[in-house]
């Protein structure tokens, strides 16, 4: 069975660069149909979709935070990752890793989610 | 700019039905999806292509959808059910997630 676990500094300082990685175990990320997701959620708040990578390698980014945004995938570790630019306060957040599942054409959802971890920007 | 609609919160006894809608105009033309959040826990995915339900998923959620409006329906509610439900749609360009709804099992 998949899992996927997100890793990375739980405090980064305003305007630097905040980067996790989701390690997924019980599959290969290479193998498949699917998207690897970021979505992040403010204390108290909703759901924020950040961006995608396929299988293939192509990217999908939320128009807000494309600019700031870039994720890769790094299959000889089985990870992918999420780099954040130039971030603020209003960055901070519980970040999680998801795998969309998408077959022949067809979207099925975030089937499979990290735990999430928790990065607070902050000097 | 488009937005998924959700209405806040939804109270409901326990063993009664809890309607959660989701309203966006692009709904007639994608699938909706619809995630459970319990506190501090990760989202999970309870209806997927606006009706499908993933195996492991009790039978008392169901999903339908009508125009630009997709509805989650949870019969004979428990108290177990009570949680945070976000709807989302998807193109080829990206996610989109409602806002949420807190359901309260009263």
């Amino acid at each position: 069975q998949v899992q996927l676990q997100e890793s990375g500094p739980g405090l980064v300082k305003p305007s630097q660069t905040l980067s996790l990685t989701c390690t997924v175990s019980g599959g290969s990320i290479s193998s498949g149909s699917y998207y690897w997701s970021w979505i992040r959620q403010p204390a108290g708040k909703g759901l924020e979709w950040i961006g995608r990578i396929y299988t293939s390698g192509s990217t999908n980014y939320n128009p807000s935070l494309k600019s700031r945004v870039t994720i890769s995938v790094d299959t000889s570790k089985n990870q992918f990752s999420l780099k954040l630019s130039s971030v603020t306060a209003a960055d901070t957040a519980v970040y999680y890793c998801a795998r969309d599942r998408a077959a022949a054409g067809s979207y099925y959802g975030m089937d499979v989610w990290g735990q999430g971890t928790t990065v607070t920007v902050s000097s | 700019s488009y937005e998924l609609t959700q209405p806040p919160s939804v109270s409901v006894s326990p063993g009664q039905t809890a309607r959660i809608t989701c309203s966006g105009d692009a709904l007639p033309k994608q699938y909706a999806y619809w995630y459970q959040q319990k506190p501090g826990q990760a989202p999970v995915l309870v209806i997927y292509k606006d009706s499908e339900r993933p195996s492991g998923i009790p039978e008392r959620f169901s999903g339908s959808s009508s125009g630009t409006t997709v509805t989650l329906t949870i019969s004979g509610v428990q108290a177990e059910d009570e949680a945070d439900y976000y709807c989302q749609s998807a193109d080829s360009s990206g996610t989109l997630f409602g806002g949420g709804t807190k359901l309260t099992v009263l």
